[in-house]
């Protein structure tokens, strides 16, 4: 059981925009560290999507964004492409833990 | 250009110690504010954090495995070793090792390709 909860599944036709939810606690997003994005395409190691909540790395599409509100997070996709679809994670610092944590991953599913 | 390359044993036998390596070039664990960590993931789930190191030699590992874990760098040959010890089938994942993210975020921003280790008789 992950620390952070994602949707298992999402899913939306190309063009479409699609939302990821991750949720926390007190100890990691509500404690005001900031909840990171990974990308995940198959068979291949995770990519860096979004960091420090809301900041895109070099090189990431503005079509991907990341926002958060008290103890979660969320990840928008916009102008869904078939390219888009793969396993995306969440990720933070929990103080209780005194760790990297992570959610379970969601499976984006492009229609 | 930073990388990182996972090395070590596709097979374990239960009861076993894995020995996991980490060779990184484009950036160098003397340098203030750098780390790497190891994570894995079992086939079919979710990424789980194991250990970090940091430049000065602060290491951190998950609670949950702390037992079981060491983390240690060798700045003179760019490596970072991962043990663990008395392996079980439930261990049986893709560990990658990662470079931590500078500037204060607790991230990973470069990632090595991953090694499949399969614990089993």
């Amino acid at each position: 059981q992950s620390v952070l909860t994602q949707p298992p599944s999402v899913s939306g036709a190309p063009g479409q925009r699609v939302t990821i939810s991750c949720t926390g606690s007190s100890s990691n997003i509500g404690a005001r560290y900031d909840v990171h994005w990974y990308q995940q395409l198959p068979g291949t190691a995770p990519k860096l999507l979004i960091y420090g909540s809301t900041y895109r790395p070099s090189g990431v599409p503005d079509r991907f964004s990341g926002s958060k509100s008290g103890t979660s997070a969320s990840l928008a996709i916009t102008g869904l492409q078939a390219e888009d679809e793969a396993d995306y994670y969440c990720q933070s610092y929990d103080s209780s833990l005194s760790g990297w944590v992570f959610g379970g991953g969601t499976k984006l599913t492009v229609l | 250009q930073i990388t990182l390359k996972e090395s070590g044993p596709t097979l374990v036998k239960p009861t076993q110690t894995l020995t996991l390596t980490c060779t990184f070039s484009g950036f160098s664990l003397s340098t203030s504010g750098m780390g790497v960590g190891w994570i894995r993931q079992p086939p079919g789930k979710a990424l789980e954090w194991l250990a970090l190191i940091y430049w000065n030699d602060d290491k951190r590992y998950s609670p949950s495995l702390k037992s079981r874990l060491t983390i240690t760098k060798d700045t003179s040959k760019n490596q970072v070793v991962l043990t663990m010890t008395n392996m079980d089938p439930v261990d049986t994942a893709t560990y990658y090792c990662a470079h931590s993210c500078s500037s204060g975020y607790y991230c990973f921003d470069y990632w090595g390709q991953g090694t499949l280790v399969t614990v089993s008789s």
